[in-house]
């Protein structure tokens, strides 16, 4: 199957910081990719949709200007959690879409720990 | 709207009993169906789809899954289980296709084997 990679694997920061995990797609082009965040025992939250050169959207609680999403390529989608403080720690997935015309499917990287301190 | 329904929490099985994860979904159109396992500390996996093809469709890791529309269920089985299929699965449902589809999963499903 498709692969995708998330960069880094997990990362400890302090309270204010700022951290950026980068998402690429391997051996396919992807026009949309997706980030989802995972709490302990639960299920994935999606947190927004990014479209290759347009801007992200968001789901309904994210904060934009909290989690910048920028996707500047067919094979690259980069979050950034702004000013990040202890309630940001958790498990982020992205994923990218392959296919096209209902054949579509969602491939999802490793996932990225970040711990705020 | 779309949704789906994973009935309980959690299963444990012995090792080499059959396995089955129970997955209802809910569309207002024709569905695709997905179930991904997630092993510890890592992304979702794969394991099969329908796309509205053959209604039982086969897996890696010798799992399948049989879509019944009457049902509206879509379970994933196998028929002897492996102490290396201990993860958490989850079924997933998406209801339209296009740049603004998306996945809608269940609250996913932990599989525990016993030796």
């Amino acid at each position: 199957g498709a692969v995708v990679s998330q960069h880094p694997s997990w990362v400890i920061c302090k309270s204010g910081t700022s951290v950026k995990i980068e998402c690429r797609s391997l051996d396919f082009q992807a026009t949309t990719m997706f980030w989802y965040r995972q709490f302990p025992k639960q299920s994935l939250m999606l947190m927004a949709t990014s479209n290759e050169g347009s801007k992200a959207t968001y789901e309904q609680g994210v904060e934009k200007d909290k989690f910048l999403i920028n996707h500047a390529s067919l094979t690259l989608s980069t979050l950034t959690v702004t000013s990040a403080h202890p309630e940001d720690s958790s498990f982020y997935i992205c994923s990218a879409r392959q296919g096209a015309h209902g054949g579509e499917t969602q491939y999802f990287g490793p996932g990225t720990r970040l711990l705020v301190l | 709207a779309q949704s789906v329904t994973q009935l309980g929490s959690h299963v444990s099985v012995s090792e080499g009993a059959l396995v089955l994860l129970r997955c209802n979904y809910s569309s207002s159109v024709p569905p695709y169906l997905f179930w991904y396992v997630q092993y510890p500390n890592q992304g979702l996996q794969l394991l099969l789809k329908y796309t509205s093809a053959a209604t039982l469709v086969k897996g890696i890791n010798g799992f399948e899954a049989e879509f019944k529309k009457s049902e509206t269920s879509f379970h994933l089985t196998k028929p002897s289980a492996h102490m290396s299929d201990a993860a958490e699965y989850f079924c997933a449902v998406r209801g339209d296709t296009g740049a603004n589809s998306k996945l809608t999963f269940g609250k996913g499903i932990t599989l525990s084997v016993r030796p």
